[in-house]
């Protein structure tokens, strides 16, 4: 059954330094998102790509947070510096890509749960 | 902003009852409306989505949706301890081709009790 990738799954880190995730969407899925969810939340979109280009960002914090999908496959959201208030899970979804209202179904990789110290 | 509501629970029901999870919406343009289920310290699972009035049953679940009331339900029967889980509700942007962007509320708990 076709999955989204994502390393590392685990990742501690301490304030200030440099962080990257890495998700390898659904074979086919033209659509990539990164999701952030806070403890006790739900994800909040940070980044959305169609292919290789960015769709919608208007959440991610560009003073720290940079996102990549250079051959419009897998991708690499970056975080630099790191915050303490950057603890959470990052999520990254694929979806195929739809123009109906009802389509564009999104499935979720495993994770990358990030420790800021 | 647009909001998706969920009573954040804990929802208990005794094992073989039926868990019934609500979800409202502001958004009065949004077309589809999607449940996913997320065990503790994982990612989330889709369960099912709905995009017409009425129900959708798939399996043990079903999914209401009215949006003149802008509500969402999801009904889960014969629980089971292994549905204890949060179940999150998420609302697709009702702009046309708009993304496919999801609002997801803050989910419910659900536990089952033997």
């Amino acid at each position: 059954e076709a999955e989204v990738a994502q390393s590392p799954r685990y990742k501690i880190t301490e304030k200030s330094q440099a962080v990257a995730f890495w998700c390898d969407p659904i074979s086919g899925h033209a659509t990539l998102y990164w999701y952030r969810q806070i403890l006790g939340q739900g994800p909040e979109l940070l980044v959305q790509f169609q292919d290789e280009s960015v769709v919608d960002d208007s959440q991610l914090p560009k003073d720290r947070f940079s996102a990549e999908r250079l051959k419009g496959v897998d991708s690499t959201l970056k975080i630099q510096p790191a915050e303490l208030g950057d603890s959470a899970m990052y999520l990254c979804a694929s979806s195929l890509q739809s123009g109906t209202s009802w389509g564009g179904t999104q499935y979720f990789g495993p994770g990358t749960r990030l420790l800021v110290l | 902003q647009k909001e998706v509501e969920q009573n954040s629970g804990p929802l208990s029901v005794p094992e073989g009852a039926i868990a019934s999870l609500n979800c409202t919406y502001s958004d009065q343009g949004s077309q589809s409306f999607f449940w996913y289920r997320q065990y503790s310290g994982k990612s989330p699972e889709l369960i099912m989505f709905i995009y017409s009035n009425g129900d959708k049953e798939d399996g043990r679940f079903t999914a209401q949706l009215n949006k003149a009331s802008q509500y969402v339900s999801l009904l889960i029967r014969d629980s089971q301890p292994s549905d204890s889980a949060t179940y999150l509700c998420a609302v697709k942007d009702g702009v046309t081709g708009g993304g496919n962007k999801l609002t997801f509320g803050t989910g419910t708990q659900l536990k089952v009790e033997l």
